[in-house]
């Protein structure tokens, strides 16, 4: 059973800071990887999609990498601004299923 | 292009009340989900359907029931609502190119 972990809950950075935030899953065997920024009290932003054959992507100020082997993704925020504040998701699509699998999020404040 | 729409966007429904809430979607996916958010837990999976005519379980499904009767459209019922389904509700799509894109939520309350 796929499961995905976000670390850490919560993150509080100065704005101008460069971060990383962490997606983990436990079954390697992924069809994609997809990123999401949800704002309070709205609905889910897709951001960047990565596939199972690819290693990374970009949009912007954002970079999303994948490391099946291991089971890791990251997403890069350069140049952190008061507007990226949001709870960041990742889900996971395993192999041979239609399901996305959600971590927690991380929920993101970038500070003035 | 709306995207995927959902309907209502609150409501507030008294134990064992029914209600349907409606998610349509017109970007001709075949895969459309009803997920689940609830305060510490994440999404989770209630339903979901792969096409018009075809439903499946999700984490979730106890006390709810979905219908697929037109490939645009996917409904999701509660019987008799329960405090416990007091959540926000997500319905999603995508289709074989594998974005998933999602509506802006219904926020259920069931007093």
């Amino acid at each position: 059973k796929q499961e995905v972990t976000q670390i850490p809950a919560a993150l509080s950075v100065p704005e101008g800071e460069n971060l990383v935030l962490n997606c983990s899953f436990t079954d390697s065997a992924i069809y994609n990887l997809q990123w999401f920024r949800q704002d309070p009290g709205k609905g889910l932003t897709s951001l960047l999609l990565i596939q199972s054959s690819q290693r990374e992507q970009t949009s912007g100020r954002l970079n999303a990498s994948l490391d099946k082997s291991s089971g890791r993704s990251t997403l890069y925020i350069a140049a952190s601004q008061p507007g990226d504040s949001a709870t960041y998701l990742c889900a996971v699509r395993s192999s041979g299923t239609y399901k996305y699998i959600f971590g927690t999020g991380t929920r993101l404040k970038v500070l003035a | 292009n709306a995207g995927v729409t959902q309907t209502p966007k609150f409501r507030v429904l008294k134990t064992g009340q029914s209600m349907t809430l409606l998610c349509a979607q017109d970007m001709n996916h075949e895969y459309m989900y009803w997920y689940r958010q609830d305060p510490g837990m994440g999404l989770r999976l209630i339903h979901y359907s792969v096409g018009e005519g075809t439903t499946a379980k999700g984490e979730v499904p106890d006390g709810y029931n979905v219908s697929r009767l037109k490939k645009q459209n996917f409904l999701l019922g509660l019987e008799s609502a329960a405090p416990s389904q007091t959540s926000v509700y997500f319905c999603a799509s995508s289709n074989r190119v594998p974005e998933a894109f999602f509506g802006q939520g219904t926020r259920l309350t069931v007093v």
